[in-house]
């Protein structure tokens, strides 16, 4: 079975500042997708950013980007210049390549502080 | 437009009722799920639809039921309700090809 550890329940930042949430994983799968979701207090789970396992280049989408460590099974998720908007939940999830069905993690719950 | 719909978005109802939730997906994909995510925030899958066809069935009580009419609608029926089925419940739906899935805007059912 695959695990999903996000180890900081809570975490907060200075608007404008730079946060690194971590998660890390367990698999024996070579193949796989990792996840980042946002869950703001509307409670829609929004997608953040995905990445690869196969793929070295650590993703990034405008503000968000990711240090993806295969070999140490981590995958953080780094929010430059933090905003308002990015109070939110946010979860990390695992998907085998040949599977069907995400692994979430227990979520990081992160509040930007104006 | 509105990509993943469920409704209702709010269902307030009494231990031992018996409810429905249904969800539709305008993407084309060919694989919807139901999630249920507890007071903790703990997102657990329940089921996987196919193109209509069930491929996860995680363990749930027997009292949830999906229905899946076709690939753009998964139904999602619970019989005799008690108060843990407290809970919002999440409908995702991917397609073939991919693997991010979409989220519906979730349904929040009390149990009183």
């Amino acid at each position: 079975a695959q695990t999903v550890t996000q180890s900081q329940p809570e975490m907060s930042v200075q608007e404008a500042e730079t946060v690194t949430l971590s998660c890390t994983y367990d698999t024996s799968e070579n193949n796989y997708y990792l996840f980042w979701y946002k869950q703001p207090p509307s409670r829609q789970m929004i997608l953040v950013i995905r990445q690869e396992a196969y793929k070295q280049q650590n993703a990034t989408e405008n503000r968000f980007s990711v240090n993806f460590q295969k070999a140490a099974k981590s995958f953080s998720l780094k929010i430059s210049d933090s905003q308002l908007g990015d109070t939110a939940m946010y979860f990390c999830a695992f998907m085998k390549d040949t599977g069907n069905q995400f692994y979430f993690g227990t979520g990081t719950s992160l509040t930007v502080i104006p | 437009d509105t990509a993943v719909s469920q409704t209702p978005k709010y269902l307030v109802t009494q231990m031992g009722n018996d409810k429905s939730i249904k969800c539709e997906q305008n993407l084309g994909h060919d694989t919807m799920y139901w999630y249920k995510q507890d007071s903790k925030k703990f997102l657990k899958i329940m089921f996987s639809y196919n193109n209509k066809e069930l491929i996860i069935n995680e363990t749930v009580p027997n009292r949830f039921s999906p229905k899946s009419p076709d690939k753009a609608h998964l139904n999602l029926h619970i019989n005799s309700l008690e108060l843990g089925d407290s809970a919002v419940y999440f409908c995702a739906s991917r397609s073939r090809g991919a693997y991010e899935q979409y989220f519906g805007p979730g349904t929040r059912l009390t149990v009183t």
